[in-house]
């Protein structure tokens, strides 16, 4: 079943902050994220693979839930190029990989 | 980085005809590879897993006889679209992960488009 994403969609700033969630109806062994942008393959950001992980580089951070059904996608300070739509990417027990819904966002000047 | 290669990029046929999409994993086995189809404004939907030396695993929906998975070696898989005619027209892109559940390293994808 394909893990819901929220916002649908967000519209930012330059500078502002914006969080990304994912959530699936069941533990996951894995959740990894990805930026894509129009036309092109997407690209990967950040793997999770433990209950209460966070990790993060730079601007971009992640967090894990205990439970491993909610991961949150964290951009702070946005810039122009953080524009695309983001997936979360879920791997369950099955090792089947499953990506969310999308969240498109746009980072204004 | 793994990398993941796929081939073409874009294509566009004409109804009724077959096309082949290609993907290798270039430094990697990949006994498993994942391919998805994208349409417009949407999320990536996972057709089938390609699994080496043994059939695909189509999800529900997609008609197995109509695209055609291969995975003949530890580094290509082939996805045939057979009878393309304009409604599969999308975008089509294959991933692999070198270990199992670990991030996926993604195709290039390909644009099929069916006149």
């Amino acid at each position: 079943q394909q893990p819901v994403q929220s916002p649908q969609a967000v519209i930012l700033r330059e500078g502002e902050d914006a969080v990304i969630n994912c959530s699936s109806s069941k533990a996951l062994y894995s959740v990894h994220w990805y930026r894509q942008k129009h036309g092109e393959a997407p690209v990967f950001l950040m793997i999770l693979l433990k209950g209460g992980e966070q990790k993060g580089h730079e601007k971009i951070s992640a967090s894990f839930n205990e439970k491993k059904q909610q991961s949150s996608l964290y951009l702070t300070a946005s810039q122009l190029s953080y524009s695309g739509t983001y997936f979360c990417g879920t791997v369950s027990g099955t090792y089947k990989y499953i990506f969310g819904t999308g969240t498109r966002l746009k980072v204004l000047a | 980085g793994a990398v993941v290669s796929q081939h073409p990029s874009w294509v566009i046929c004409k109804s009724g005809t077959s096309v082949k999409i290609e993907c290798r994993s270039l430094d990697f086995q990949a006994t498993t590879m994942f391919w998805y189809r994208q349409f417009p404004k949407q999320s990536l939907m996972l057709m089938a897993t390609s699994n080496e030396g043994s059939k695909a695993t189509y999800e529900q929906g997609v008609e197995k006889d109509k695209f055609l998975i291969n995975h003949a070696s530890l580094t290509l898989s082939t996805l045939t679209v057979t009878s393309a005619h304009p409604e599969d027209s999308s975008f089509y892109i294959c991933s692999a992960p070198r270990d199992r559940g670990r991030e996926a390293f993604f195709g290039q994808g390909t644009r099929l488009t069916v006149v």
